[in-house]
């Protein structure tokens, strides 16, 4: 059990477009989803908080107007990168957790080239 | 595991080897511990939790140590194998977040060779 979904696996688009990205847990309700993003050779950077029926809470310094986020169900939610640059490629990765809100389960991640 | 910039600490182990990986948090109210493995181009997987009631636990093949006094976490590895090698991460949560947001360490590189 457990599984969080991401789509798509990568993307590639031209610098001024939006790009939309799915996360989904599969087999259980997620109370909590989080948006992170991801550097080579670094950690994961939190981006935002997202609970279902309500506005996503994000980090200092990440722009809610540039990253939106929609967290519609209890199994999905989205981020749409507005407007990509180049400096907006990266590895972004969703996790999702439980009503007890303790161990976060990850998706398989999407890597974003913006060209 | 600890790390400056773009450098992932790294741990060279030979296969069959134990393992030992490192995290120090600075935050004492933290009381909640996961360790993550990453394979390159993939999500983080989950491999161990802790409480900060405990000090030891253990699962398959893998140990997870805390001590508290020093805000020490580690995660010990029996006999490592190939599949092993990945970026190892910590991560830490404190029960005054209600969305149980969690701290992530900078991670350590672990290269199993033959």
């Amino acid at each position: 059990g457990a599984v969080v979904s991401q789509h798509p696996s990568w993307v590639i688009c031209k610098s001024g477009t939006s790009v939309k990205i799915e996360c989904r847990s599969l087999d259980f309700q997620a109370t909590t989803m989080f948006w992170y993003r991801q550097f080579p050779k670094q950690s994961l950077m939190l981006m935002a908080t997202s609970n279902e029926g309500s506005k996503a809470t994000y980090e200092q310094g990440v722009e809610k107007d540039k990253f939106l986020i929609n967290h519609a169900s209890l199994t999905l939610s989205t981020l749409t990168v507005t407007s990509a640059h180049p400096e907006d490629s990266s590895f972004y990765i969703c996790s999702a957790s439980r009503p007890d809100r303790e161990t976060q389960y990850f998706g398989p991640g999407t890597r974003l080239l913006v060209l | 595991g600890e790390s400056v910039g773009l450098h992932l600490p790294t741990l060279s182990v030979q296969e069959g080897d134990n393992s030992i990986i490192n995290c120090a948090y600075s935050n004492s109210a933290s009381d909640y511990f996961i360790w993550y493995k990453q394979e390159s181009g993939k999500g983080p997987q989950f491999i161990i939790d802790i409480r900060s009631n405990m000090d030891k636990r253990q699962g398959q093949r893998v140990t997870v140590l805390l001590n508290k006094t020093v805000k020490h976490l580690s995660l010990q590895i029996a006999a490592t194998q190939p599949g092993d090698s990945a970026v190892y991460f910590c991560a830490e949560t404190e029960p005054t977040d209600s969305w149980g947001k969690l701290q992530f360490g900078a991670g350590t590189q672990v290269v199993v060779t033959p």
